[in-house]
């Protein structure tokens, strides 16, 4: 499809567990964005790659949480020994450098319990 | 400290009503840009729109509108004869200059529209 794609949809796993998250962008983006809502919230930042680089990983809550983009293109979430705060849905986007306009997948919902 | 602020949580109208939804943001930036976004059941969120700080011009698009103030640090978004597929919610976000990846968003405002 021609949109941002996110597996999984839904990930469920106990506490402790290490999990991946998958971020397909849009063809030509070079900009990709995670980001991570919880209910009732608005979605808050966690990281922004240029590229293959993070250009700012201000957001990420602490060290059991990493990300990558080997290539430029997809790029995978990791976390880590997992808690139960960590539930929530993590959303990816993609968009061309400055534009502002990021285009978002449907999300992967990770509950831990 | 929440750079956007989106004071209403929920907003019910009647169908064909108008409903405005507040924003307030914070920023010492000069140069920044405003964003809303639209969030349906579904939860993929929809580009609606983007303003930089230096258009202090309202836009319209189609049931859609913008009023922007910088005197007041707002950005309040307007949707004209409500349809019930505007029920969804809303985000407002900000991006400044020093961290120019990341947009702040607001905690949203749930629209519901009922026939």
């Amino acid at each position: 499809g021609a949109g941002v794609s996110q597996t999984p949809s839904n990930k469920v796993t106990e506490k402790g567990k290490y999990v991946e998250l998958r971020c397909d962008p849009i063809s030509g983006h070079t900009a990709l964005y995670w980001y991570r809502q919880s209910l009732g919230q608005g979605p808050e930042f966690l990281i922004y790659f240029q590229g293959t680089g993070a250009a700012d990983d201000s957001g990420l809550p602490n060290d059991r949480f990493f990300a990558v983009r080997p290539e430029g293109s997809v790029s995978t979430l990791k976390i880590q020994r997992t808690e139960r705060g960590d539930s929530a849905v993590y959303l990816c986007a993609s968009s061309q450098p400055n534009t502002g306009e990021l285009f978002f997948g449907e999300g992967s919902r990770l509950t831990v319990l | 400290a929440q750079k956007v602020t989106q004071a209403q949580t929920e907003i019910s109208v009647v169908e064909k009503e108008d409903v405005t939804l507040d924003c307030v943001y914070e920023t010492r930036d000069t140069t920044y840009y405003l964003f809303w976004y639209k969030q349906p059941p579904s939860g993929e969120l929809v580009f609606l729109i983007r303003r930089n700080s230096f258009d202090e011009q309202n836009e319209i698009s189609g049931r859609y509108s913008w009023n922007f103030q910088k005197s007041t640090s707002s950005f309040n978004f307007t949707i004209t004869a409500s349809q019930v597929v505007d029920s969804a919610v809303y985000f407002c976000a900000l991006r400044e200059t020093d961290s120019w990846g990341k947009l702040q968003f607001g905690a949203g405002t749930q629209v519901v529209v009922t026939p």
